[in-house]
């Protein structure tokens, strides 16, 4: 169980498009979604806490405005990079939080030309 | 301030032999431990957790050891694997029990 789907696992845009990246729980239910970026070799970097149907809450650093987080459905979260730069390819990788742990979904790898 | 950190960046060793990865951690009042191993492109995958009211707990062939006095965490896999070749890495729980802080991760590297 806990099982944590995203969809792309890869993406390559052009620089200025916007590209939205889907989280999904598939066998359980998380209020709390997480957002992270990678960056090579490095730990994981937590951007964002998502709780369903309402806002999300932004780590310091992290431009709410550039990466959009809509969390409607206990099972749904959906990150959307907008404007994309070449300086925001990286690896993102979610989780869906049930009780404290946190179950992460196979990761996105973002690379804009 | 939280923090996580991990002793050794690499760790080598042969099939069969057991291995341990250490973490020191920073903040006191964590109750709540977890570690992951990360495989090449892939998401983390959950591997076992310990709460601050334990010292050990077992899975199957890996053992999550607590030292509160210290702040150190530790995970022990034995007879290594060559599958479990990864990166290796340890988390918490932030102060307000609400997001987890990674540390900065062992490589772990199994040779036949």
């Amino acid at each position: 169980g806990a099982v944590v789907s995203q969809h792309p696992s890869r993406v390559i845009c052009k620089s200025g498009t916007s590209v939205k990246i889907e989280c999904r729980s598939l066998d359980f239910q998380a209020t709390t979604m997480f957002w992270y970026r990678q960056f090579p070799k490095q730990s994981l970097m937590l951007m964002a806490t998502s709780n369903e149907g309402s806002k999300a809450t932004y780590e310091q650093g992290v431009e709410k405005d550039k990466f959009l987080i809509n969390h409607a459905s206990l099972t749904l979260s959906t990150l959307t990079v907008t404007s994309a730069h070449p300086e925001d390819s990286s690896f993102y990788i979610c989780s869906g939080g049930r009780e404290e742990t946190q179950y992460f979904g196979p990761g996105t790898r973002l690379l804009v030309l | 301030g939280e923090s996580v950190g991990l002793h050794l960046p690499t760790l080598s060793v042969q099939e069969g032999d057991n291995s341990i990865i250490n973490c020191a951690y920073s903040n006191s009042a964590s109750d709540y431990f977890i570690w992951y191993k990360q495989e090449s492109g892939k998401g983390p995958q959950f591997i076992i957790d310990i709460r601050s009211n334990m010292d050990k707990r077992q899975g199957q062939r890996v053992t999550v050891l607590l030292n509160k006095t210290v702040k150190h965490l530790s995970l022990q896999i034995a007879a290594t694997q060559p599958g479990d070749s990864a990166v290796y890495f340890c988390a918490e729980t932030n102060q307000a029990g609400t997001a987890l802080i990674f540390g900065k991760g062992t490589t772990l590297s199994v040779s036949s």
